[in-house]
């Protein structure tokens, strides 16, 4: 069963440092996003990505964060200063054309020190 | 008032036994239903969709009330494997899914 793959698995980084997380989605799906979890919170969206471009995107995604699909297979998140709090779980996601179910990938660990 | 709510927990189940629990909605233009299963440290992971009419994935049967803007998940003869956190997700416009908090699940011998 094709499934989203997310690398770094965790990752340690300094408050400052540019971080980027990278997501491989399902090949024939259409629409991607990024979501993130805090420690004992809930998942939180935060950005969605369409035909190369941002669709929507929440508070939380600021100026210090942007997404690109630099080729045909990955999707990467992009933090450039890390604060402590950016510390959580990013997940990736992808759909395929018709929208329907969303297939997460396994996460990157991020910590902020 | 939250935009998708959930009672924490943890409900400990006996195994064997049935456990069900409901999920809140504000948005009345919410148009899916999901309810993902995650497990500590874990991404979410789609248990089953819920559709208007109800549906049941074997031991797992979901609802949705429209009029009281509420979805419910039913496990029937809960297994040890049961054990998790089971998160309610809507959308609405657009594509984003916005989750509630989870519900833990305990489910002892």
């Amino acid at each position: 069963e094709p499934e989203v793959t997310q690398t770094p698995s965790h990752q340690v980084t300094q408050m400052g440092q540019e971080v980027i997380l990278r997501c491989v989605p399902i090949s024939n799906h259409l629409y991607f996003y990024w979501y993130r979890q805090i420690l004992g919170q809930k998942v939180e969206f935060l950005v969605s990505f369409y035909n190369n471009e941002i669709s929507e995107k929440s508070e939380i995604f600021d100026d210090q964060f942007s997404v690109e699909r630099p080729d045909g297979s990955n999707f990467t998140l992009k933090i450039r200063s890390t604060k402590l709090e950016d510390s959580a779980m990013y997940f990736c996601a992808s759909v395929d054309r018709l929208q329907e179910t969303q297939y997460f990938g396994p996460g990157t660990r991020l910590l902020v020190l | 008032r939250k935009e998708v709510e959930q009672d924490p927990g943890p409900f400990n189940v006996p195994e064997g036994a049935t456990v069900a629990f409901n999920c809140t909605y504000s948005n009345s233009a919410s148009q899916s239903f999901f309810w993902y299963r995650q497990d500590c440290r874990k991404e979410p992971k789609l248990l089953m969709s819920v559709y208007s009419s109800g549906n049941e994935d074997g031991r797992f049967t979901a609802q949705l009330n429209r009029a009281s803007q509420y979805i419910s998940l039913l496990i029937r003869d809960s297994k040890l494997s049961d054990s998790a956190t089971y998160l309610c997700a809507v959308r609405a416009a657009g594509n984003k899914l916005t989750f509630g908090g989870g519900t833990r699940v305990l489910v002892k011998p």
